[in-house]
């Protein structure tokens, strides 16, 4: 989806460093998320905000933060990165009706070394 | 535990046949399922969805199935195409209000000419 744009596409990175993952939208949503993909694992979420004032855990937020700059703008950070963060994540919006769709965008592939 | 699954991880079909795709879900307090579509590179892409008010919803060539009684959606693809090829996930919410969508592990869909 071109509305929601995550940079960068690809990065590998050795265990340790700091990285972080820019997702913005044009969508005019005020929700978004932040999920990851892992093979046979299906896609598993672990931030979302609601708002520019609004943080709240997913199911897996171990190891991650993630800082909502504006309302078109999440960023997810990995204060220091290991192996088993290699995965291939997605930011997604929706807007703020009850049973509104999640919007992907195309991802980013992260690779720890 | 609840949980989203897919019955079989890859499905083969002939171009020009229907497909189903089929999916069970463990939470009986689910109200609302998605259908998304992953091709290789891309963030899933939004199908159909349906409330937990109904039992069938068509789109384009698409047709959702809910069936609450024994917990079950399965996704039809008319006159499938060679462009339907791709991963196909299920996604339940039963937090309502808070897009926080659980994601079945994903069926291959694969089209033979």
């Amino acid at each position: 989806d071109a509305d929601v744009t995550q940079t960068p596409r690809n990065r590998i990175t050795k265990t340790g460093k700091r990285i972080m993952l820019e997702c913005s939208q044009t969508k005019g949503h005020d929700r978004m998320y932040w999920y990851r993909q892992d093979p046979g694992l299906g896609l598993r979420l672990i931030y979302y905000s609601f708002d520019v004032k609004d943080i709240n855990k997913g199911e897996i937020s171990d190891g991650y933060s993630v800082s909502r700059q504006a309302q078109a703008k999440f960023s997810l950070s990995l204060e220091s990165a290991i192996p088993n963060q290699t995965a291939l994540y997605f930011c997604a919006t929706s807007a703020g009706q009850r049973n509104s769709p999640l919007h992907f965008g195309n991802g980013t592939r992260l690779t720890v070394t | 535990g609840e949980s989203v699954g897919l019955h079989l991880p890859t499905l083969s079909v002939q171009e020009g046949d229907n497909s189903i795709i089929n999916c069970a879900y463990s939470n009986s307090a689910s109200d609302y399922f998605i259908w998304y579509k992953q091709e290789s590179g891309k963030g899933p892409q939004f199908i159909i969805d349906i409330r937990s008010n109904m039992d069938k919803r068509q789109g384009q060539r698409v047709t959702v199935l809910l069936n609450k009684t024994v917990k079950h959606l399965s996704l039809q693809i008319a006159a499938t195409q060679p462009g339907d090829s791709a991963v196909y996930f299920c996604a339940e919410t039963f937090s309502s209000n808070t897009g926080k969508l659980i994601f079945g592990q994903g069926t291959t869909l694969q089209v033979k000419p």
